[in-house]
């Protein structure tokens, strides 16, 4: 099955600054990779996906890149604000494993 | 409309207890899917059904654990004999299409059950 690694585990940034977060995963058929936001005591939350058929997919502030031949992908913050403070996971299918998580805390 | 329900929110029970934990996916939605997120991890998948056939149970730490969708709608997670290692949150996530390929939609997740041991 898959192996997804995520990395930092815990990330601080100031208000403003941009953040990114990195995942590997092992297996190489794996070709929908999304990226989900779970604040405190909620359920995880889809923010951007990308498909093993293009390298980047942005969405105003947030925009993830895959390098397929590396087998790692990640997601960029851009501007972040208080409200993007959370955990963010990152997953890799064929078989939807899930990274073990980040915590980003955006500082005001 | 209505997203993924999960019933109940919060559980205690007993150690050796047996538990039900059921979830109502997204009328329609083909994939359905348990995970246990212990505190501070990540989801954990425990099993996969499309409709009514499970998949994939690869996921589930014991035989205490037993997943059901009779009829490719409404699932039920059971755990016999509880454990306090047992002790998380379980999530279950549903989604339009399948696995593998290029059918993968994206999941919609419940607000999870709170399951405590003790």
């Amino acid at each position: 099955g898959e192996n997804v690694e995520q990395h930092p585990s815990t990330l601080s940034v100031q208000e403003g600054d941009s953040a990114v977060i990195k995942c590997t995963y092992s297996d190489s058929a794996s070709n929908y990779f999304p990226w989900y936001k779970q604040e405190l005591g909620k359920r995880p939350q889809l923010i951007i996906d990308i498909r093993s058929n293009v390298g980047e997919k942005k969405d105003q502030r947030i925009a993830v890149t895959l390098n397929k031949t590396a087998k790692h992908f990640s997601l960029h913050i851009t501007e972040t604000q208080p409200e993007d403070s959370a955990v963010y996971f990152c997953a890799a299918t064929n078989d939807m494993r899930f990274g073990a998580g980040t915590r980003l805390t955006v500082k005001p | 409309g209505a997203g993924v329900s999960q019933s109940p929110r919060y559980k205690v029970a007993k150690r050796g207890q047996d538990v039900a934990l059921r979830c109502d996916p997204i009328s329609g939605h083909v994939s359905l899917f348990w995970y246990q997120q212990a505190l501070g991890q990540g989801p954990e998948f425990l099993t996969y059904f499309q409709n009514e056939a499970q998949l994939d149970k690869s996921g589930l730490p014991s035989d205490r654990f037993f997943a059901e969708r009779p009829e490719g709608s409404v699932s039920t997670l059971k755990i016999q004999r509880t454990q306090k290692e047992d002790s998380a949150v379980y999530l279950c996530a549903s989604s339009l299409g399948g696995l593998a390929g290029v059918g993968f939609y994206e999941q919609y997740f419940g607000p999870g059950t709170r399951l405590t041991v003790t």
